[in-house]
Order: structure tokens, then sequence, then C-alpha cells
């Protein structure tokens, strides 16, 4: 079975510092990997996704992941933290089968202090 | 297009009552899913489809009840909610083969169970 892990339920970073948010998965198939983010009070909205084209995914805002099969891992990074990027992130794993069952993790709180 | 639809937004049931969730998208996407969204836990899947007609459970099924007529309709029915159902459900579909594919997000329904 398909299972993201994130390590760190809050993090916080100063503003203007790297943001580093860390994603491990597990999956018996090449994965297909998202990581998408939720601000207050409203739905999910996708940041970037990894479907085998490359390995250093650019998303919005700033943001980017690296998928490491020798690690399963695919971080999300972002150079300069921003206040706007407050916000909840969560990683994602989905197996491109018949059920194509899209897999969270427990996502990560990230604050941003000035 | 108004993409995913949720309704209600909000709802307050007693314990024991029954009420459904509903869920319209508008862009024709054949896979959809519900999801449960709780505090630490994540975004953990209740059912899901992959067409009209085909339903199947995720990780947290019981209590729930699904269908899927159309392609654009997908509720979820609560058979007798309990304050364990207290959370927040978001809908989501996508587009085929769905693997790859990002899924797209209502803005959610905040269920209190008394």
């Amino acid at each position: 079975a398909q299972s993201v892990t994130q390590l760190g339920s809050h993090v916080s970073v100063s503003e203007g510092a790297l943001v580093l948010l860390r994603c491990n998965y597990s999956s018996s198939v090449p994965p297909y990997l998202f990581w998408y983010v939720q601000y207050p009070n409203q739905g999910l909205q996708l940041l970037l996704k990894y479907t085998s084209a490359a390995t250093l995914v650019k998303g919005i805002n700033g943001f980017e992941a690296e998928f490491k099969k020798s690690e399963t891992s695919f971080h999300l990074t972002k150079p300069s933290a921003h206040m706007s990027d407050a916000a909840e992130y969560f990683c994602a794993v989905s197996d491109g089968g018949a059920t194509n069952k899209l897999i969270f993790g427990t996502g990560t709180l990230l604050a941003v202090q000035p | 297009n108004a993409g995913v639809t949720q309704t209600p937004k909000f709802q307050v049931l007693k314990t024991g009552q029954s009420m459904t969730l509903q869920c319209a998208q508008d862009m024709n996407h054949e896979y959809m899913s519900w999801y449960r969204q709780d505090p630490g836990m994540g975004l953990r899947l209740i059912h899901y489809s992959v067409g009209a007609g085909i339903t199947d459970q995720g990780e947290v099924p019981n209590g729930y009840n699904v269908s899927r007529s159309t392609t654009e309709d997908f509720p979820l029915r609560l058979l007798s909610a309990a304050p364990s159902q207290t959370s927040v459900y978001f809908c989501a579909s996508r587009p085929p083969p769905g693997g790859s594919t990002e899924a797209f997000f209502g803005q959610g329904t905040r269920l209190t169970v008394v």
C-alpha cells in the first residue's frame, strides 16, 4: 500500500530564510507525487507534481521539490520565505493504477516569523 | 466553470441524525473522492469513484455511504451521525488518466455533531 510520511508537523522559519518541508513516500510501483497547500479555511491547491518527466520539479510561488528514488523522498523547498507562505502543506502519492487513489500525509504547518 | 462545488459549507447535526453532503463538478472528471480532515491526521480517504456507477471504500469508510449515478455528482451520506464524525469534509475530482493528474478540491464542509 502506498503512504507518505511528513516529518515535522510544525515548522517555523524567519522571513527570508530557507523553507524545507520533508516528505518520504512508500510505493511498490513508480509513484506520482504531489505537494498541495492549504490556506486557512480554504480548500487545497496544487503547488507542484512529479510525474517522472524530471526529478527537479518547479511549482508556483517559487517552490520546488526534488524526487530522490534512492532516498524515497520528495522534499519541498523555497529559497526565501515570505509571510504569505504561512499555510499548511500536504504531500500526497498516487500509484496510477486502476483505482488512482490519492493518499495524503498528515501535513506540515508552516509559520513565517517577521 | 465553477469547478468542484460542495454544499452546505457548515452544518450542525445531533447524534443519530442523518444527512447528505453534496458534491458536484462541472469539469467532466471521471475520478471523484471524499476526504475528511482532522487536526494532526491530514486528509483521509473515505470513499472514491472511478466513474458513474462505480464506487469503492477508502481508508475510513465506516459510517458513510456514497453513490455515483452521474459523472457530475458524488454525494456523501452520513447514516447516523456520531460525534467522531465531527470534521471538515472535502470532495475532490481528477481528470483521466488519474494517476498523474492533479486533484481539484471543493471549499469543504465543516460538520459538527453534538
